[in-house]
């Protein structure tokens, strides 16, 4: 079982549509980062978080540290939010230069 | 400011010649790391330098070589490339040790081993 798991997989909605990606992790964590990977390839890091909520713009992060959850949520969503999402931590055991990453949430918002 | 940049972009390779990827930042990072990206898996990191001067294993470290040719400059070698090191590789850095820090990703270079 992944120490990451992100759900869903894949994602289709309509521009406008409030969007939620979960990220369920199964060790404790000092911290968790929200990355966005555009479809050229490209990555950048959205949020990293520790405890609470959030907010950049349309974008919302929360983490629930005791039920071991994130969500990255997308109000108002736009095509060019279309992108690959990916939650990673950093186990509380491990290095401190180690992130564990999910797999990836595919994103498609359609105008 | 570039960021952090990667040479090359794509590459291609036959089974048993080695390469240098190479990455630079201009943002004064101390610390710097090599992930792999496979399809249908998350990132996985292959080497990483807290500090200038230090390198150290990750998750795949198997088949690599890293320098940390100074503060700017951090590369990844192939010695001998196999068709399983086929990935796009990336670099990225952060400003702290750790990574309790935001980490900052180059452009990523595509590899082929045939």
């Amino acid at each position: 079982k992944n120490e990451v798991e992100q759900s869903p997989q894949n994602l289709t909605a309509q521009e406008g549509e409030f969007i939620t990606i979960n990220c369920s992790y199964s060790v404790g964590i000092s911290a968790l980062h929200w990355l966005q990977q555009h479809p050229g390839g490209g990555i950048v890091s959205l949020f990293m978080l520790s405890s609470g909520k959030k907010k950049h713009g349309r974008l919302i992060a929360t983490i629930n540290i005791q039920e071991k959850h994130s969500s990255l949520h997308i109000t108002a969503s736009h095509p060019r939010d279309s992108a690959v999402y990916i939650c990673a931590v950093r186990s509380i055991e491990g290095s401190n230069y180690k992130l564990t990453f999910g797999k990836g949430t595919l994103l498609t918002v359609n105008p | 400011n570039a960021g952090v940049t990667q040479t090359p972009k794509f590459q291609v390779l036959k089974t048993g010649q080695s390469m240098t990827l190479q990455c630079a930042q201009d943002m004064n990072h101390n610390s710097m790391y090599w992930y792999r990206q496979d399809p249908g898996m998350g990132l996985r990191l292959i080497y990483y330098s807290a500090s200038e001067g230090t390198t150290d294993k990750g998750e795949v470290p198997n088949g690599y070589n890293v320098s940390r040719l100074n503060k700017r400059e951090f590369s990844l070698r192939l010695e001998s490339a196999a068709p399983s090191q086929t990935s796009v590789y990336f670099c990225a850095s952060s400003a702290a040790a750790g990574t309790k820090d935001t980490q900052y990703f180059g452009p990523g270079t595509r590899l082929t081993v045939l």
